[in-house]
């Protein structure tokens, strides 16, 4: 079965630090990889989506990378955090099928990063 | 631009109960609908995919359905448990890589 795997689970960060979070999926070959933010009581907004290695799409211009040096790993990195990074962090994977047709998508735990 | 709507925001019902939360969306030209649980402080649970071309799915105690006509789905769950207590999602597929979120429906399942 898949699992995907999401570190560290929280962060406390200071203004101006970098970021490095890291996500792996096992059990699948070339999955769509995502991240999401999700902030205090608002919706998941689409950040980094990525179809294969090397392949990156941005949704929001923002201070923030991702990075895939592997098929099953997705970076989200930051070199300077600003205090509106502040927020949950969501991977994600699914897969493309036949005819357009998206498996289910699949969410990590998250990563709960605190700009301080 | 799609936009997904949730109402209520927030429900509470007793152990038992039936109950159906409710997803509004604008565009009809969608690939597929999810249905996720959000636990606090965890990533997001799928529940229930329904492809464009498909009515409804079934999952245990909960009934999805789909109508792209009146842009609406309905998550249906059937005798609620405490354990059900959570924030629901539905989510639409509008293109092969974007997914628009409602904003969820916190349940709240008292025994």
């Amino acid at each position: 079965s898949q699992t995907i795997h999401q570190w560290p689970a929280t962060l406390v960060q200071p203004v101006g630090s970098p970021l490095s979070l890291e996500c792996t999926v096992e059990g699948t070959s070339n999955p769509n990889l995502y991240w999401y933010r999700q902030a205090a009581g608002r919706g998941l907004q689409l950040l980094f989506y990525s179809v294969g290695i090397g392949q990156i799409s941005s949704e929001v211009p923002q201070n923030l990378s991702a990075s895939r040096p592997q098929d099953r790993q997705f970076i989200l990195s930051s070199k300077k955090l600003l205090l509106s990074d502040s927020g949950f962090y969501l991977c994600a994977w699914d897969k493309t099928g036949g005819w357009g047709y998206n498996s289910p998508l699949h969410f990590g735990n998250g990563t709960r990063l605190t700009v301080t | 631009k799609q936009e997904v709507t949730q109402i209520p925001a927030a429900l509470s019902v007793p152990e038992g109960e039936n109950l159906v939360l409710n997803c509004s969306f604008t565009d009809s030209a969608i690939y597929n609908l999810q249905w996720f649980r959000q636990d606090p402080g965890k990533g997001l649970t799928s529940l229930l995919l329904i492809q464009s071309s498909q009515r409804e799915q079934t999952s245990g105690r909960l009934n999805a359905s789909l109508d792209k006509s009146s842009g609406r789905s309905t998550l249906y769950i059937a005798a609620s448990q405490p354990g059900d207590s959570a924030t629901y999602l539905c989510a639409l597929r509008t293109s092969g890589s974007r997914l628009t979120f409602g904003e969820g429906t916190q349940l709240t399942v008292n025994p």
